[in-house]
């Protein structure tokens, strides 16, 4: 079935590190791909996506290439931020075509001052 | 505008218990997704709701189910509570058709003594 495989955490960066977090998904057809950032004791808030093949996502100055060569969608940043710190789930949409989510494990991202 | 809104934000119940959890979808969404993340884990999809029909269901047993209103909010009941069922409950709504963009809630955490 489909799956999401993230980079474990947690990840410790210094404030302005360059930050990449690894994804890799087993699908059927053609998912949307999807990160996620949760805050400590809040819910899921959609970071950026991609629908199709070699899209890419953007927001906030992270960034996601959806590559099907690869079956990957790293997520990068330049430059991380205290505020950053969060943890990141990779996602996809299931092969139903109904929306239905799958998550990876979650990786934790820690940036010290 | 609203975004998508849960209640309670928490529950303590012992084991064999049963419980209700609520949701209000945003503002024109009409298709509520309920998830189950467990701590330290990426979230699981229960089911879905859309035209007050569960639409697909995730592999999760009967003593959870569902119902959605006429005003799309929809319910998650889980009877016969375990201790396992301890978690963070997260609902989801989007427009149908418009699966890639799906807007989360800030979850209720239930704990189950």
């Amino acid at each position: 079935g489909d799956s999401v495989t993230q980079m474990e955490g947690p990840v410790t960066l210094s404030e302005e590190a360059f930050l990449t977090i690894n994804c890799t998904y087993t699908a059927t057809g053609y998912p949307s791909l999807f990160w996620y950032v949760q805050y400590p004791g809040e819910g899921l808030q959609l970071l950026l996506k991609a629908t199709k093949a070699d899209d890419k996502g953007s927001n906030k100055g992270f960034e996601a290439t959806y590559r099907k060569e690869t079956t990957s969608f790293h997520l990068e940043k330049g430059s991380v931020q205290v505020s950053d710190s969060a943890v990141y789930f990779c996602a996809l949409t299931g092969s139903s075509n109904t929306g239905k989510l799958i998550f990876g494990q979650g990786t934790t991202l820690q940036v010290k001052p | 505008d609203a975004g998508v809104t849960q209640s309670p934000t928490h529950l303590i119940k012992t084991r064999g218990q049963q419980v209700t959890l609520r949701c209000s979808p945003k503002s024109g969404h009409d298709t509520v997704s309920w998830y189950q993340q467990a701590l330290g884990q990426g979230p699981q999809f229960i089911f879905q709701y859309y035209e007050e029909e569960e639409r697909q269901r995730g592999n999760f047993p009967d003593r959870f189910s569902g119902h959605q209103f006429p005003n799309y909010s929809s319910e998650l009941n889980v009877n016969a509570l375990l201790l396992g069922d301890s978690a963070l409950y997260l609902c989801a709504s989007n427009q149908q058709g418009d699966t890639d963009t799906q807007y989360f809630g800030p979850g209720t955490r239930l704990t189950v003594l």
